[in-house]
């Protein structure tokens, strides 16, 4: 079965500081991957995706992320926070296949002005 | 181009009675997938459906929750006999009939049950 591990249950930056955030998976097939930002009160909207092709993908709102097939890892960067940042974070996999999508636990990430 | 609509938005609910949670996912899209996000906890997986069809409700408790897909009409997630513990936000998210395509959520529909 497929899962997600998320390194940090709860990250504290101030703005201007550099954003990586974990994402690991187990899944034994080819997947695409995901990551999704909730701001506070809203829903899970996309930030990047990847499915094939270059493992650097970049997202929304200067994120991007790097998947790495031989760790099983697909983390989430941004080089320079800022406050309205401020959100819950999932990563997720799904196999190529016909099933469902799997989110990790989230990362809460609190940026200080 | 419509999102995926939910509703009710919010619905209080007493103890014992039943809730209904109603998702018209995308236009295009024939795919449905409902996730309950608790206070302080991540997205829990529990169910997928296709038109007519249930593929995976691994993720469903297995007593008072169903789901549902017509072939006309939304989706529904049902709970009967509702206790505090369904309190929760449930989240409906929809993809096209194609492999490997992205998922897009609803606003959310928040039950609390008093």
């Amino acid at each position: 079965a497929q899962s997600v591990s998320q390194h940090n249950h709860h990250v504290i930056l101030s703005e201007a500081a550099s954003l990586e955030l974990g994402c690991n998976y187990s899944y034994g097939g080819t997947v695409n991957l995901f990551w999704y930002v909730q701001y506070p009160g809203q829903h899970l909207q996309l930030l990047l995706k990847y499915f094939s092709g270059d493992p650097l993908v970049k997202g929304i709102k200067g994120f991007e992320a790097e998947f790495i097939k031989s760790k099983f890892s697909f983390n989430l960067r941004k080089p320079s926070v800022q406050w309205s940042d401020t959100a819950e974070y999932f990563c997720a996999v799904k196999g190529l296949f016909g099933q469902n999508f799997v989110f990790g636990p989230g990362t809460r990430l609190s940026v200080l002005p | 181009n419509a999102g995926v609509m939910q509703n009710p938005r919010h619905l209080v609910r007493r103890r014992g009675q039943e809730a209904r949670l109603r998702c018209s996912p995308m236009k295009g899209h024939s795919h449905v997938y409902w996730y309950r996000q608790l206070p302080e906890e991540g997205l829990k997986f529990m169910v997928y459906l296709q038109k007519e069809n249930i593929i995976d409700e691994s993720g469903m408790p297995k007593e008072r929750f169903s789901a549902e897909f017509p072939k006309e009409g939304p989706s529904i997630l049902r709970i009967q006999q509702v206790v505090r513990g369904d309190s929760a936000a449930y989240f409906c998210a929809s993809s096209p009939p194609v492999s490997g395509n992205t998922i897009y959520f609803g606003e959310g529909s928040w039950l609390t049950v008093v």
